[in-house]
């Protein structure tokens, strides 16, 4: 069974900082996908990026980029410039079947 | 239709009733699934489906079950809903289970 572990289940920012919010994963697939997603209080759920197991580089959307360390088993989100409307839900799901507990993040004026 | 619709959008139901909770996509993707959100927790997988005319089992499938007869529709029914079945329902699509997931914007299901 796949696992994912996010470890911090708050985190507070200032506004216009970075954050990093972690995501680790125990699978033994060698091909998979990872996501995240934000998830505001109105609850939708929101796609933020992507990274496959196969590629090279790492993801980056904008703001968003992920530190994909195939080894170390994790794929953590980094948010530049945080800004108010980040605050959320986030979630790292591993492939489309399994989600971790989240992390909700609040940025601060 | 654009994009995944659920309905209802919320429901009140007596415990022991039945109810089916709908989706559908019109994005002809292959994959859709079902996840269950308790308060301030995280998503569970309660059942998928890789494609028309197959289903899975995921993390919490008891007390549900689900039908895809056709690549548009992905229904979820409960057959006799108990109080711990209160949450809300998201219901999502994907090309593939290895590509991002569009998800519906949910139905608030309280079983009293």
């Amino acid at each position: 069974a796949q696992k994912i572990t996010q470890t911090q289940p708050g985190m507070f920012v200032q506004e216009k900082e970075a954050v990093t919010l972690d995501c680790t994963y125990d699978t033994s697939d060698q091909s998979y996908g990872l996501f995240w997603y934000k998830q505001p209080s109105s609850g939708e759920m929101i796609f933020l990026i992507y990274q496959g197991s196969y590629d090279e580089q790492n993801a980056t959307e904008g703001r968003y980029s992920l530190n994909f360390q195939k080894a170390r088993k994790s794929a953590n989100l980094v948010i530049s410039a945080s800004q108010l409307g980040d605050s959320a839900m986030y979630f790292c799901p591993w492939r489309a079947l399994t989600f971790g507990s989240g992390t909700r993040l609040q940025v601060q004026p | 239709i654009a994009g995944i619709t659920q309905a209802p959008t919320s429901q009140i139901l007596a415990a022991g009733r039945r109810m089916t909770l709908r989706c559908t996509q019109d994005m002809r993707h292959n994959a859709m699934y079902w996840y269950r959100q308790d308060l301030g927790l995280g998503l569970r997988l309660i059942h998928y489906s890789n494609t028309a005319g197959t289903t899975g089992k995921g993390e919490v499938p008891d007390g549900y079950s689900v039908s895809r007869a056709n690549t548009d529709d992905f229904p979820l029914t409960l057959a006799s809903a108990v109080p711990s079945q209160t949450s809300v329902y998201f219901c999502a699509s994907s090309a593939e289970d290895t590509a991002e997931q569009f998800f519906g914007p949910g139905t608030r299901l309280t079983v009293l």
